[in-house]
């Protein structure tokens, strides 16, 4: 099976501007997450969408934001982009809602996005 | 905010020595992965140890956990070149959401 993909894997935008990232999950897959990681946070959880609902969200500003599709592909926008949302955006897919455990992630390579 | 602190934050051994590295966490969990991850890249799943399992071996990897005392560790026996990376425990609480530890950084010099 194919792993998970991500598109862009680079992305250049000066501040104010909006990006729309995009994350195909494991065939098969339903649930979709996204974590930021930067040097300074470390990695943190963004939200995670199953069969199209929103089930977590992170703690991050509502310029942050996602959705995903019926073939259960995501994407994620972050709005009047800031300095500090310079980072590595990952997408990770998994089988199950984890209602009975939390699943194994498969991580795609991520999206590096620079906000000059 | 990260549920987990990584210890240590980086460690360097050579080539056939054995890499040990811990992990605490703050709250009751479901189950704890650790993960690898290459330069920046995209991370790999490694193990998952549910709460109510004590040890799990995988390959080279050996992963405890204490839930008594919220921590866990990934052993890394005959360490190669190839190790080299940064390793990150994660916990899960509900659903699908990991928190993050910090990572530890393991260099194999060969």
């Amino acid at each position: 099976k194919a792993g998970v993909t991500q598109t862009p894997r680079y992305l250049i935008k000066t501040r104010g501007q909006q990006v729309t990232l995009s994350c195909s999950p494991i065939s098969g897959h339903r649930s979709v997450s996204w974590y930021q990681q930067t040097p300074g946070q470390g990695l943190q959880f963004l939200f995670e969408y199953f069969s199209e609902t929103q089930r977590n969200k992170g703690n991050f500003p509502g310029r942050f934001s996602g959705r995903q599709f019926s073939n259960s592909r995501s994407e994620m926008n972050v709005s009047t982009l800031e300095l500090g949302d310079s980072a590595l955006y990952l997408c990770a897919s998994s089988l199950t809602s984890g209602a009975s455990g939390t699943d194994t992630q498969y991580f795609g390579p991520g999206t590096r996005l620079t906000v000059l | 905010s990260q549920q987990g602190e990584e210890d240590p934050q980086a460690l360097s051994i050579q080539e056939g020595e054995n890499a040990t590295m811990n992990c605490s966490y703050k709250t009751s969990i479901n189950n704890l992965q650790w993960y690898r991850q290459n330069s920046g890249r995209g991370l790999v799943h490694l193990i998952l140890i549910r709460s109510n399992e004590r040890e799990k071996h995988s390959g080279r990897l050996r992963v405890t956990l204490d839930t008594s005392k919220k921590s866990s560790s990934l052993l890394i026996t005959a360490s190669r070149a190839a190790d080299t990376a940064s390793y990150f425990c994660a916990t899960g609480v509900a659903g699908n959401k990991l928190t993050f530890g910090g990572g530890t950084r393991v260099l194999v010099k060969p």
